[in-house]
């Protein structure tokens, strides 16, 4: 059955201090993959989104995702965090239909 | 533009009830989704439209029904609701330039709705 699995439910980091989320899926044939960012008590908003080519895809807010073919993931990563980027990610993949993940809550501490 | 607009925002059911939720969008946007958001369990499709007039069944559609008289609103309608019901549920919007959910998805602000 085709998933996405964010293996990490919650993470901790420091402000300034990188970030990488992980995501794998399983699909048949590669799918399109998404990023999705979910403030508190907000709906979600795209972050950035792969479907052919150039494997380092770039998106809003400084963050940016690598799409490895061999090891069906698409991790998302971030350089220098800040405690605006506190909220839930939600990796999601797609043949015609959209499969989320189960989200990442990531915490920003000072 | 307001985007994707949910009403209402709370709601609370008591076992049994029926409720509709309506979602509209200004973007002139072809499909439009609804989903239920549960902890642990991400976004799970509910319903999608691709088209005025058109629905289609998600991962989830036991317990709802859905429609698309106007091109800007789809309705998740509820005709008897149930605990397991209580979530919160999320419209979207995409513009159909591509195929079904492989387009940016606009989301809307949610509704959170316990049934009692």
């Amino acid at each position: 059955a085709q998933s996405v699995t964010q293996p990490d439910i919650h993470i901790t980091v420091s402000e300034g201090a990188s970030l990488e989320l992980r995501c794998n899926y399983s699909y048949g044939a590669t799918p399109y993959l998404f990023w999705y960012v979910q403030s508190p008590g907000q709906g979600l908003q795209l972050l950035l989104k792969y479907f052919s080519g150039d494997t380092l895809v770039q998106g809003i807010k400084g963050f940016e995702a690598e799409f490895k073919r061999s090891q069906s993931s698409f991790n998302l990563r971030k350089p220098s965090v800040h405690w605006s980027d506190a909220a839930e990610y939600f990796c999601a993949a797609s043949d015609y239909k959209l499969s989320f993940g189960a989200g990442t809550t990531v915490t920003v501490r000072a | 533009n307001a985007g994707v607009t949910q009403t209402p925002k709370f709601r609370v059911l008591k076992t049994g009830q029926s409720m509709t939720l309506l979602c509209a969008q200004d973007m002139n946007h072809e499909y439009m989704y609804w989903y239920r958001q549960d902890p642990g369990m991400g976004l799970r499709l509910i319903h999608y439209s691709v088209g005025e007039g058109t629905t289609a069944k998600g991962e989830v559609p036991d317990g709802y029904n859905v429609s698309r008289l106007k091109k800007q609103n789809f309705l998740l309608g509820l005709e008897s609701a149930a605990p397991s019901q209580t979530s919160v549920y999320f419209c979207a919007s995409s513009s159909g330039r591509g195929a079904v959910g492989t387009d940016t998805q606009y989301f809307g602000p949610g509704t959170r709705l316990t049934v009692l």
